[in-house]
């Protein structure tokens, strides 16, 4: 059964270094998405990315977030100068349509240290 | 902003129970859905409701969607081991999954 896969499962960083959070997505889906989920609390929306371009976003997703889709199968978020609070799982999920299930995937635990 | 609620906060209940959680809202949603999180996963979805009323199934899980479309029930009837794990509800303010609000999640443990 297809899947969403996300690199690496957990990622350690020092506290102002730059990260990127990989994820590839369902081959045939349109819509991605990325959510964050720290520890103990709720999932939470960050960025939803349709056609090449950013198509909604949450307050959560400053300046210090971007993301891309390099090629045709990555799906990526990049978190500039990372802070203490940015720790958390992060979700990537697609989906075929933009009104159809989001399939997410395992997570990558980023520990801002 | 849209915020969900969910009750109970954690559940404790002996295998073979039925186990009933709700999820309400002081706005309306036009879609609901019922993800499971296993530790250490992704949610993965259980049951979506489309329509105001609506109540759906799954194997042992049934939900429904609230007339006033602002709350949600699902339940789980004779529980077994591998129900354990934390259930979200989750709205869509339309029909797309371009923004999916979660609520804080319902802990469920089942004692063998």
């Amino acid at each position: 059964e297809p899947e969403v896969t996300q690199t690496p499962s957990h990622q350690v960083t020092q506290m102002g270094q730059e990260v990127i959070l990989r994820c590839v997505p369902i081959s045939n889906h349109l819509y991605f998405y990325w959510y964050r989920q720290i520890l103990g609390q709720k999932v939470e929306f960050l960025v939803s990315f349709y056609n090449n371009e950013i198509s909604e976003k949450s307050e959560i997703f400053d300046d210090q977030f971007s993301v891309e889709r390099p090629d045709g199968s990555n799906f990526t978020l990049k978190i500039r100068s990372t802070k203490l609070e940015d720790s958390a799982m992060y979700f990537c999920a697609s989906g075929l349509q933009m009104n159809t299930e989001a399939f997410f995937g395992q997570g990558t635990r980023l520990t801002v240290v | 902003g849209q915020q969900l609620n969910q009750s109970p906060q954690s559940m404790f209940i002996q295998e073979g129970e039925d186990v009933s959680m709700n999820c309400t809202s002081s706005s309306i949603f036009n879609t609901w859905l019922w993800y499971k999180q296993d530790p250490g996963e992704g949610p993965v979805l259980l049951i979506a409701l489309y329509k105001a009323g609506e109540l759906t199934s799954n194997g042992r899980l049934t939900a429904q969607f609230g007339i006033t479309r602002k709350d949600s029930f699902l339940n789980i009837s004779a529980s077994i081991p591998s129900d354990v794990g934390i259930y979200f509800c989750a709205g869509l303010i339309g029909t797309s999954y371009d923004k999916v609000i979660f609520g804080p999640g319902t802990s469920l443990s089942v004692i063998p």
